[in-house]
């Protein structure tokens, strides 16, 4: 079984802060993807990383594929309150995905006014 | 865009009875699956389908059986439910479009 260890699992800044969400394994995957849920909603996808080093930006989210497509990282700059909810990360295995995601456990983020 | 219907957003069953969570979904995709979701454990695969009448066991299969009779409708099955089946429930439907969720039903086992 594939493992995603996500970090942190919780994060309360305030506005205007930058921050980083991790997601390691030693496993490899083919893709991975990065959802946003908030409270009695299902995730909803921001980004799909495909290629070992790639860097995605979304405003001002970044997210970054290791080169070993083995891990990922969110980024967020100058948060805002918007940006509140559970970020969840998702590996897409080598055999394609067919079988469902691997998911880490989440980060609980809240931005303070 | 896709849409995942789940038909229920809240439910509340009594322990023993026999639960139906259905699922639509609207874009002729092959696979389907179920998840549950839970506090400090994440979200965990119940079971997935990749065609009409197939299934195959995710990680934490009992408990649980599903039935695929039409393409379009995963319906996941709680034979007997227990308090250990509360959960936030998450259907998820996978094809061109990438992954996509439905909003989730939270059902309650008391």
């Amino acid at each position: 079984t594939q493992l995603l260890e996500q970090s942190p699992q919780f994060l309360s800044i305030q506005e205007g802060e930058n921050l980083t969400v991790y997601c390691n394994s030693s496993s490899v995957f083919s893709s991975l993807q990065w959802y946003r849920q908030e409270p009695g909603e299902g995730p909803v996808l921001l980004v799909t990383v495909v290629t070992g080093g790639e860097v995605k930006k979304l405003k001002r989210l970044t997210f970054q594929f290791g080169d070993a497509r083995k891990d990922s990282s969110l980024h967020i700059t100058a948060a805002q309150p918007g940006d509140t909810g559970l970020y969840l990360c998702a590996g897409v295995p080598s055999g394609g995905g067919a079988d469902g995601l691997t998911f880490g456990k989440g980060t609980h983020l809240i931005i303070q006014p | 865009d896709v849409k995942v219907t789940q038909s229920s957003r809240y439910l509340v069953k009594r322990t023993g009875e026999k639960v139906f969570l259905e699922c639509v979904q609207d874009m002729d995709h092959e696979n389907m699956f179920w998840y549950r979701q839970d506090p400090g454990l994440g979200l965990r695969l119940i079971y997935f389908s990749y065609d009409v009448k197939m299934k195959e066991k995710g990680d934490i299969p009992e408990g649980y059986s599903v039935s695929r009779e039409k393409k379009e409708r995963f319906s996941l099955i709680l034979e007997s439910a227990s308090t250990n089946q509360t959960s936030m429930y998450l259907c998820v439907t996978t094809g061109n479009y990438g992954y996509t969720f439905g909003s989730g039903t939270r059902l309650t086992v008391v």
